[in-house]
């Protein structure tokens, strides 16, 4: 069965450029998480969705930063202007209705803001 | 907001030794997760323990959860240069929410 699916794998953008990276949650999954990973702040989490909807998105740095996710199967999380700092791996993660608590992560988005 | 505190922050050992690496909530626990990262990949997930007292194994690597649910230690008997990397525990608090800790980065010297 294909796990959470995110692209691109990795990026090297230019500063002031818009990023957009994109994850497919597993099939029947309807919680959507999406995750930073620097090696200052260790993995955080950016912001979620439960049934499409944006339930907490405390995590997210700032207003440079946007995620939507118009369908169950696909979510993006925008980040424009991107600045160095922005440079990490980004995870997106997705899970089965609370209760069963499995949680699937990608395999990652390696952004490089130059 | 969880939050889990991973101890130590970094180990070095020599092959063969015994290690352990602590995951503390300051909450109950849903559900606990044992992660291992290799420099420069993904996540790769190795355990899951939901019930208070539950340990699991998977070959060398053992895990518990303690009884209050706050509390969980991962243990690797024998540790090879294989097992070398970031370890992280991540916790489902309500079924809602998932949070990593703080990571334990793990150098094996052979």
């Amino acid at each position: 069965d294909a796990g959470v699916i995110q692209s691109p794998r990795h990026e090297v953008t230019e500063m002031g450029q818009e990023v957009t990276l994109r994850c497919k949650p597993i099939s029947g999954h309807n919680s959507l998480f999406w995750y930073r990973q620097t090696m200052m702040r260790g993995l955080e989490l950016l912001i979620y969705f439960n049934n499409n909807v944006p339930i907490d998105d405390s995590g997210m740095p700032e207003d440079r930063f946007s995620a939507k996710m118009p369908n169950a199967s696909f979510s993006t999380l925008k980040i424009q202007p991107s600045e160095p700092r922005d440079s990490a791996v980004y995870f997106c993660a997705s899970s089965l209705p609370q209760g069963v608590n499995t949680i699937y992560f990608g395999e990652g988005s390696w952004l490089t803001v130059v | 907001s969880q939050e889990l505190e991973q101890s130590p922050q970094s180990l070095i050992v020599q092959e063969g030794k015994n290690l352990t690496i602590n995951c503390t909530s300051s909450k109950t626990l849903y559900g606990l997760y044992w992660y291992k990262q290799k420099y420069g990949e993904g996540l790769i997930f190795l355990m899951m323990l939901q019930k208070g007292g539950e340990e699991k194994s998977h070959e060398k690597i053992t895990a518990k959860l303690d009884e209050k649910k706050q509390q969980s230690s991962l243990h690797i008997t024998a540790s090879q240069p294989s097992h070398a990397g970031i370890y992280l525990c991540g916790a489902d608090n309500t079924g809602n929410q998932f949070y990593f800790g703080t990571g334990t980065s793990l150098t094996v010297i052979p």
